[in-house]
């Protein structure tokens, strides 16, 4: 699987929109995007995938450049509900019956009130 | 919820034991995952069953095993417990049955954490 990276923490104030970036340089074309968040100690939680189109669903929006080298998340209203973090994942479009999970080191979003 | 449990919340047991953690998938769902997060370790992936046949194996240690069963709920079974065990035991699910195989979000529980004195 491709290795991303990402900051170690942002602050985002509450009500403002949350753009947690990730450089995924070594992505091959048959790989996805993938999100998750951790809030504190729970199960990680699937926020939302791409290949190569930006996406939207009712967590959040993904933005993938056009080279496929890096993404960004975006919150558009965090909520203090919203601190956690965050991991960027590149994995195989078709893992056949196996599709284990990389987990780096992610970003952990502060959103303050 | 995600719709995966977990079985028991806690654990505190001492070294040298055996300890068998619980996971029982979202209906449907025919994948199993275990992954482990420890503090100096992050989240790491342990072993995966399909079906009730093992497809993947992470970094798990030879003193750790796994099974799923024909309901398709999973253990995974720590023996020789080591202080160094003690962590976040997650299980995650996915692949539901006429699910298109290429969308395969997984689905966490909430974890067990072990600790061993």
């Amino acid at each position: 699987d491709a290795k991303t990276t990402q900051p170690t923490s942002m602050d985002c104030a509450e009500g403002r929109a949350a753009n947690l970036p990730c450089n995924h340089s070594t992505i091959s074309g048959n790989e996805y995007v993938y999100w998750y968040r951790q809030i504190h100690s729970q199960g990680p939680q699937y926020i939302i995938h791409g290949l190569k189109n930006n996406e939207t669903n009712e967590m959040a929006s993904l933005i993938i450049t056009e080279d496929r080298k890096s993404s960004t998340l975006i919150l558009p209203h965090a909520t203090l509900r919203d601190t956690a973090v965050y991991y960027c994942i590149v994995r195989p479009r078709d893992g056949g019956s196996n599709y284990k999970l990389t987990f780096g080191k992610g970003t952990l979003l502060t959103v303050n009130p | 919820d995600s719709g995966v449990t977990q079985t028991p919340k806690h654990l505190i047991t001492a070294t040298g034991q055996r300890v068998t953690l619980r996971c029982s998938p979202r209906s449907g769902d025919l994948s199993v995952y275990w992954y482990q997060q420890s503090l100096d370790q992050g989240l790491q992936f342990l072993i995966q069953y399909y079906n009730g046949e093992e497809r993947a194996k992470g970094n798990i240690l030879e003193r750790f095993s796994a099974q799923q069963f024909p309901d398709l709920h999973s253990e995974l079974n720590l023996s020789s417990l080591e202080l160094g065990d003690s962590a976040l035991y997650f299980c995650a699910s996915s692949v539901s049955q006429g699910q298109r195989r290429t969308y395969n979000e997984q689905f966490f529980g909430p974890g067990t954490r072990l600790t061993v004195l």
